[in-house]
């Protein structure tokens, strides 16, 4: 299976907001209520942000939100800090059954 | 506090199987609900996930490896381990580990990974 599209990058100013597409098929993220984003610093593991389309783990700042309409999910930051600038990969069950990535999208704060 | 903690050869040559294993501690690998999950990424690039395993045995694949990944679980030990055969270079990459939610696309918790080079 194809990973599912997201664009290479994405960059704004401390305190605006930003909004990360992640493009599927009927197969996966238009299929399922089964989405998740990572944020993932250099040399890090990757870190839950949100799962399930729109829920935040306990400890997750609220200025993330994810939704989804259709085929494409999109996760929003909003009042961008510093500390926001990582990639983030989406990730949707599928099909198979089996879990698809994103192909990432690196977050500059400028 | 659960932690995950991968343990792999760190070289691997071209043709052999590469295995990695997962030791978790500060919980069960036998509790219901969670599947326990291998994700690789290549140098520079991407996520890919690889599969996961319930403590029962039951797997999941990738489709595009399932014909070379086999995923196992050692209750006893309270480890699972991954081997996949046939590698090439393509298969470089730091492996980690996850614990997966059943029911849920709830990824939450991450070994550090470790890097398996494939090289002769």
């Amino acid at each position: 299976q194809s990973a599912l599209t997201q664009p290479a990058s994405v960059s704004g100013s401390p305190g605006q907001s930003i909004t990360i597409s992640c493009t599927g098929t009927s197969s996966d993220v238009g299929g399922y209520n089964y989405v998740s984003w990572y944020q993932q610093h250099p040399g890090k593991a990757p870190k839950l942000m949100i799962y399930d389309v729109s829920n935040r783990p306990s400890g997750v700042s609220n200025r993330f939100s994810g939704s989804k309409s259709g085929n494409t999910a999109s996760l929003t930051i909003s009042g961008l800090q510093a500390e926001d600038e990582a990639d983030y990969y989406c990730s949707s069950y599928t099909s198979s059954p089996s879990y698809v990535f994103g192909t990432g999208t690196k977050v500059t704060v400028l | 506090q659960l932690q995950l903690q991968e343990s792999g050869p760190g070289l691997v040559k071209p043709s052999e199987t590469l295995s990695v294993t997962c030791t978790v501690s500060g919980g069960s690998i036998t509790t219901s609900t969670y599947y326990w999950a291998w994700i690789r990424q290549p140098p520079g690039k991407g996520l890919e996930w690889i599969g996961s395993i319930y403590y029962s045995g039951s797997t999941y694949y990738d489709p595009s490896l399932k014909s070379r990944v086999t995923i196992s679980v050692d209750t006893s030990k309270n480890q699972f381990s991954l081997k996949l055969s046939s590698v090439t270079a393509a298969d470089t990459a730091v492996y980690y580990c996850a614990r997966e939610i059943e029911g849920s696309s709830r990824t939450d918790y991450w070994g550090q990974g470790t890097l398996v080079s494939v090289s002769s």
